[in-house]
């Protein structure tokens, strides 16, 4: 089955710097990515995703950048402001009908005011 | 807005109780999931359903059972709780008519003594 690995698993920046988090994937069949924030005391919501015909997405201060061959994928965060601290989860999926995501193991980020 | 509800947020049983964890959609979503979330470890899928009365086993299905028997109703089981069965319970749901997203319940807290 398919295995993401998730890094770092924290990460601690200033306000308005960058974060970067990385992922990679096992399997080449997929072709869904997606990356969800949790809060605290909240389940993960989706903020932002990618599909394997497109290298890169940005809406607003976050972008996702997918490398298929390398089966690697990345979130950036631009401008980081204290509420962007949360957990951030990446996944990967095939389409085989239930969109069973396989998720990475997630990364706590920190942003410091 | 979606909402996806779980009817608890904090639960303790003892050692051989039968657990019941209820999760609640109410976006006529055909698809529903339970998930355990444990530090280091992500988010792990238990079972998932695609319609009424199915269920197909996740990756770690072993411990528990589920149930549904309403479209909008998705019921975990533990037949008999054990202690490494702590942990964070999420339900989500997702319906081919909203994309990719899967929803997220808030999370049941289960300590099992």
């Amino acid at each position: 089955g398919e295995n993401v690995e998730q890094h770092p698993s924290t990460l601690s920046v200033q306000e308005g710097d960058s974060a970067v988090i990385k992922c990679t994937y096992s399997d080449s069949a997929s072709n869904y990515f997606p990356w969800y924030k949790q809060e605290l005391g909240k389940g993960p919501q989706l903020i932002i995703d990618i599909r394997s015909n497109v290298g890169e997405k940005k809406d607003q201060r976050i972008a996702v950048t997918l490398n298929k061959t390398a089966k690697h994928f990345s979130l950036h965060i631009t401008e980081t402001q204290p509420e962007d601290s949360a957990v951030y989860f990446c996944a990967a999926s095939t389409w085989a009908g239930a969109n069973n995501l396989f998720f990475g193991t997630g990364t706590r980020l920190t942003v410091i005011p | 807005d979606v909402k996806v509800t779980q009817s608890s947020r904090y639960l303790v049983k003892r050692t051989g109780e039968k657990v019941f964890l209820e999760c609640v959609q109410d976006m006529d979503h055909e698809n529903m999931f339970w998930y355990r979330q444990d530090p280091g470890l992500g988010l792990r899928l238990i079972y998932f359903s695609y319609d009424v009365k199915m269920k197909e086993k996740g990756d770690i299905p072993e411990g528990y059972s589920v149930s549904r028997e309403k479209k909008e109703r998705f019921s975990l089981i533990l037949e008999s709780a054990s202690t490494n069965q702590t942990s964070m319970y999420l339900c989500a749901s997702w319906g081919l008519a909203e994309g990719m997203e899967q929803y997220f319940g808030p999370g049941t807290r289960l300590t099992v003594t």
